[in-house]
């Protein structure tokens, strides 16, 4: 069973940092390419950043660009997101996101249950 | 960056109701389109992709259309576990956009 489970979350001042982390199980993680999505408090899903399964391909938002960070440590099976920089409008659930590839293009198919990040003074 | 247009952002309807949601792009993404299903509190939900794909597991009642610009999902017969937020997606170049989201509820 996919199992995708997010840490890391809470209160941080508005110019604070905070490290998410995506612990994934189930599947061979270094196989799979991975997102974080975001969704503010009663607002619709925003994509974050997208990483390749090795690494060596990473993209960002504007929104984010510049301030967070997104890596991955295969031989843990993990997805992390540094987030430095951070102000109030970052107040969101992440999630961490599965990327299954295809023939007709690589979507996601898996979502963990989201960690909970509050900037805020 | 591709701009979607999901629509309506609510709609009102009854259990046994055949309802459709729109998803319109600013530009053509072929059918790298997928449908994602959120009940409150929780992740959201894999339903359709490439655009007319049903996911494993998801009910028959759930449909997908179009290519191109514009996407249609359709519930043939609404049923009480289906009230719930739905959002389309497109996967055809970065960054990934998702639309507004539609709220289904309870007439």
């Amino acid at each position: 069973e996919v199992q995708l489970v997010e840490s890391g979350g809470g209160l941080v001042q508005p110019g604070g940092s905070l490290r998410l982390s995506c612990a994934a199980s189930g599947f061979t993680f270094s196989s799979y390419e991975m997102n974080w999505v975001r969704q503010a408090p009663g607002k619709g899903l925003e994509w974050v950043s997208y990483i390749s399964s090795s690494g060596s391909t990473i993209y960002y938002a504007d929104s984010v660009k510049g301030r967070f960070t997104i890596s991955r440590d295969n031989a843990k099976n993990s997805l992390y997101l540094q987030m430095n920089s951070l102000r109030a409008e970052d107040t969101a659930v992440y999630y961490c996101a599965r990327i299954l590839p295809s023939i007709v293009g690589a979507y996601i198919d898996y979502w963990g249950q989201g960690t909970l990040v509050t900037v805020s003074s | 960056v591709i701009w979607m247009t999901q629509s309506p952002s609510l709609l009102s309807a009854s259990t046994g109701d055949r309802v459709t949601i729109s998803c319109r792009m600013s530009q053509g993404i072929s059918s790298y389109l997928a449908w994602y299903q959120q009940k409150p509190g929780k992740a959201p939900e894999l339903l359709i992709y490439a655009a007319s794909t049903l996911q494993s597991g998801v009910p028959s009642r759930f449909s997908g259309s179009g290519s191109g610009t514009d996407f249609t999902l359709t519930i043939s017969c609404l049923q009480s576990e289906d009230f719930a937020t739905y959002y389309c997606q497109q996967y055809y170049s970065f960054p990934w956009t998702f639309g507004q989201g539609t709220k289904v509820e309870i007439k």
